[in-house]
C-alpha cells in the first residue's frame, strides 16, 4: 500500500530535550516536505526537499532540522524543543505535477 | 508571496443540499491549485490538482473548477459523510501555500 508513515504518532517530552521524529515513504517520490498545523494559523511549511542531500527551509524553520540521506527517509530533528512548538505535525511526499501524500501526523506536546 | 483565502469558516448543509465552497489567492501563474480533504486527528488526503483557468475535475459528489483567480469546490448532493475541512493549497512541490479551511458539516 502507497504510503507515508510517520513515529511516533503522539509524544511528550520536556523542554530541551533533543526528539527526532522520523518518516518514510514508499512511493520513489523525490519530494519531500514537513509541516506544522496550528489552530488559526492552518498548515505551515517547516522544510522541503527535492531530493537525496537537497534541502531547503520553508516558511517556519526556526527550531527545526531535516536530513535527507535516503530517498525514502525524511526525519525532524528538533534540537533543543520548546513549548511554542507543541503542533500537530505531518510529513508529506509526492512529485513534482502532484499532490502531496500526507502522513497521518505526529502530536507533539514540549513541557 | 501567494495568499490563500478560503471561504466561508464553516458550512453546515442538510444531506442532499449542493453548495460551493471558494478559494481565492493573490498571485498568478504557472502554479497548481491543490484540494485536499481532512478528517479530524487524520493527514490532509489528496482530492483534485488543477492548472489551467477552465479546467474542471470531479470525483464522485465533487466538481473542482478554476479561474484565473479562485477555484470553487462544488458539493452535489452531499452525505454525512461528506463531513470534513477542506483545504485547499497553491503552488508546486517544492513549496504549498494552504488556506485555512472550510469546515463542511453535512447533517442526516
Amino acid at each position: 500500500e502507497a504510503q507515508v508513515t510517520q513515529n511516533p504518532r503522539y509524544l511528550i517530552t520536556v523542554t530541551g530535550k533533543k526528539l527526532t521524529v522520523t518518516c518514510s515513504q514508499n512511493m520513489n517520490h523525490e519530494y519531500m516536505s514537513w509541516y506544522r498545523q496550528d489552530p488559526g494559523l492552518g498548515l505551515r511549511q517547516i522544510y522541503y526537499s527535492m531530493n537525496v542531500e537537497v534541502t531547503d527551509k520553508g516558511d517556519v524553520p526556526e527550531g527545526y532540522k531535516v536530513s535527507r540521506k535516503e530517498k525514502r527517509n525524511f526525519p525532524l530533528i528538533l534540537e533543543s524543543p520548546s513549548p511554542n512548538q507543541t503542533s500537530l505535525y505531518f510529513c508529506a511526499s509526492g512529485v513534482r505535477t502532484a499532490g502531496y501524500t500526507f502522513g497521518s501526523g505526529t502530536r507533539l506536546t514540549v513541557v | 508571496e501567494d495568499q490563500v483565502t478560503q471561504s466561508p469558516e464553516a458550512l453546515r448543509l442538510q444531506e442532499g443540499e449542493s453548495s460551493s465552497l471558494n478559494c481565492s489567492y493573490t498571485v498568478s501563474g504557472l502554479r497548481g491549485l491543490f484540494w485536499y480533504r481532512q478528517d479530524p486527528g487524520k493527514g490532509p488526503e489528496f482530492l483534485f490538482t488543477l492548472y489551467s483557468a477552465g479546467e474542471e475535475k470531479e470525483k464522485e459528489r465533487l466538481k473542482a473548477t478554476l479561474t484565473k483567480k479562485e477555484s470553487f469546490l462544488h458539493i452535489t448532493a452531499p452525505k454525512p459523510e461528506d463531513s470534513a475541512t477542506y483545504l485547499c493549497a497553491r503552488g508546486t512541490a517544492r513549496q504549498l501555500t494552504f488556506g485555512s479551511g472550510t469546515q463542511l458539516t453535512v447533517l442526516p
